[in-house]
């Protein structure tokens, strides 16, 4: 079985201001990972993911995690967040190569920006 | 792509009566999952289904809760009885492939919102 925490449930930080958002999984099987984000009154929405490959990955609007298998960790970091960023965000892992393909969740985190 | 729709947006129900929700994923999105989410928590699995058969139920889906997807399409989630713990944001979501494929991420509805009053 797979779990997945977030030890941070709110990260206040400042416009411009650099973010790190952490996440830690357990598994003893090879997983796939994700960030999920949740803006106000909207659904998840994928925001990116390690499939395999290179351990750092990108999404769209300035996101990266990188995946470290030594140390069990995906951590969200953006080297400058803005007013639009406010957000919650869950980390997530799915079991490699497995018809049970289900996604577990963490607790989220929930990033507040200041001006 | 018209995504994932969930009905009703929000319910309210008395202790012991029973709800039924409705999910119309993406089209030909072979793969539907139900997923529970409580105020300060991620969602949690309750479900999913592969086409018409469901393959998968979480030990948190009690004799009260069943599922169902009968022609592969939509899906409806009913709740009998229900007790004031079963307050939450209910969430569907749908995939086009087994997890992890390229380009095959979860896509989510808005939910739908149970008070149990």
């Amino acid at each position: 079985a797979q779990s997945v925490t977030q030890l941070d449930s709110q990260v206040p930080v400042f416009e411009e201001a650099p973010v790190e958002l952490r996440c830690n999984y357990s598994s003893s099987v090879s997983v796939y990972l994700f960030w999920y984000v949740q803006y106000p009154n909207q659904g998840l929405q994928l925001l990116l993911k390690y499939l395999s490959g290179s351990t750092l990955v990108e999404s769209i609007n300035g996101f990266e995690a990188e995946f470290n298998k030594s140390q069990t960790s995906f951590h969200l970091r953006k080297p400058s967040v803005h007013i639009s960023d406010t957000a919650e965000y869950f980390c997530a892992v799915s079991q490699m190569y497995s018809s049970a393909s289900k996604i577990i969740f963490g607790s989220g985190t929930r990033l507040s920006i200041r001006p | 792509d018209t995504g994932v729709s969930q009905n009703p947006r929000h319910k309210i129900t008395k202790r012991g009566q029973n709800v039924t929700f409705r999910c119309d994923p993406i089209s030909e999105h072979n793969r539907l999952y139900w997923y529970r989410q409580t105020l300060g928590q991620g969602p949690e699995f309750l479900t999913y289904f592969q086409n018409e058969a469901q393959l998968e139920k979480s030990r948190l889906l009690s004799d009260r809760f069943s599922a169902e997807r009968p022609k592969g399409s939509f899906s409806t989630l009913e709740i009998q009885r229900t007790e004031q713990g079963d307050s939450a944001m209910y969430l569907c979501a749908s995939s086009r492939r087994p997890m992890g494929d390229d380009n095959s991420p979860l896509h989510f509805g808005n939910g739908t919102r149970l008070t149990v009053t």
